[in-house]
């Protein structure tokens, strides 16, 4: 079965750090462009960061030099370290793999982590 | 980048026909025929229903369809059935990376 499972979601304080993680499996991961994309609570879909599979990666103005994604294709696992946390970060981050021969559309999602940015 | 512009609420009755509308710009929607269509239903990750404006991946009904004209790209669901009831986004390349991704606002379709 092709799935995503995402884990690290947490409370942290503003300006703080947490790393998610985002294991794969069912599929070859490496040769997949991957994704971060974010929700807040009641609130639409964000892109939040891409990695292609050659380890490129693109980030919106909104978290550029803050988020880093990351890939370990070994481990068939995907990162997303963020740093100087707000609370606008607030939000569901769901991992989500993108197939060329869909457009790069996002096919498969993991049911997402929450992550809480508050005092 | 700004995100896609979506009703935020349609409806219709089972068996009838809906139709949601997604407007952009062209240097997103109008630009490229990457447009993709995402149901959610409440505590779901969402889900690929349409890509490449107006195909659909294996195992999706042929009641949605999509398609698009200018800057406006539409999302219709026939036969409305009440599993259908769920927010729908769509989503555009916006050209300005290889992965430039904005999405609409969402629209809850709600099945009377």
């Amino acid at each position: 079965e092709v799935q995503l499972v995402e884990s690290g979601g947490g409370l942290v304080q503003p300006g703080g750090s947490l790393r998610l993680s985002c294991a794969a499996s069912g599929f070859t991961f490496s040769s997949y462009d991957m994704h971060w994309v974010r929700q807040a609570t009641g609130k639409g879909l964000e892109w939040v960061s891409a990695i292609g599979t050659a380890g490129d990666t693109y980030y919106p103005g909104s978290v550029k030099g803050r988020f880093t994604i990351s890939r370990e294709n070994a481990k068939n696992s995907l990162y997303l370290q963020m740093n100087s946390l707000r609370a606008g970060d607030t939000a569901v981050y769901y991992c989500a793999r993108s197939s060329a021969d869909r457009g790069n559309a996002f096919d498969i999602w993991g049911q997402g982590t929450m992550v809480t940015v508050s005092s | 980048q700004s995100a896609l512009t979506q009703p935020p609420s349609a409806s219709g009755s089972p068996g009838q026909s809906v139709t949601i509308s997604c407007t952009g710009t062209s240097s997103d929607v109008g630009g490229y025929n990457y447009v993709s269509w995402y149901q959610q239903h409440p505590g779901k990750a969402p889900k690929l229903m349409i890509y490449e404006v107006s195909k659909r991946p294996s195992g999706v009904p042929d009641r949605f369809s999509g398609s698009k004209s200018g800057n406006t790209a539409s999302l219709t669901v026939s036969g409305l059935q009440a599993e259908d009831e769920a927010d729908y986004y769509c989503s555009s390349y916006a050209g300005s990376n290889n992965f430039d991704v904005v999405f609409g606002g969402g629209t809850k379709l709600t099945v009377l």
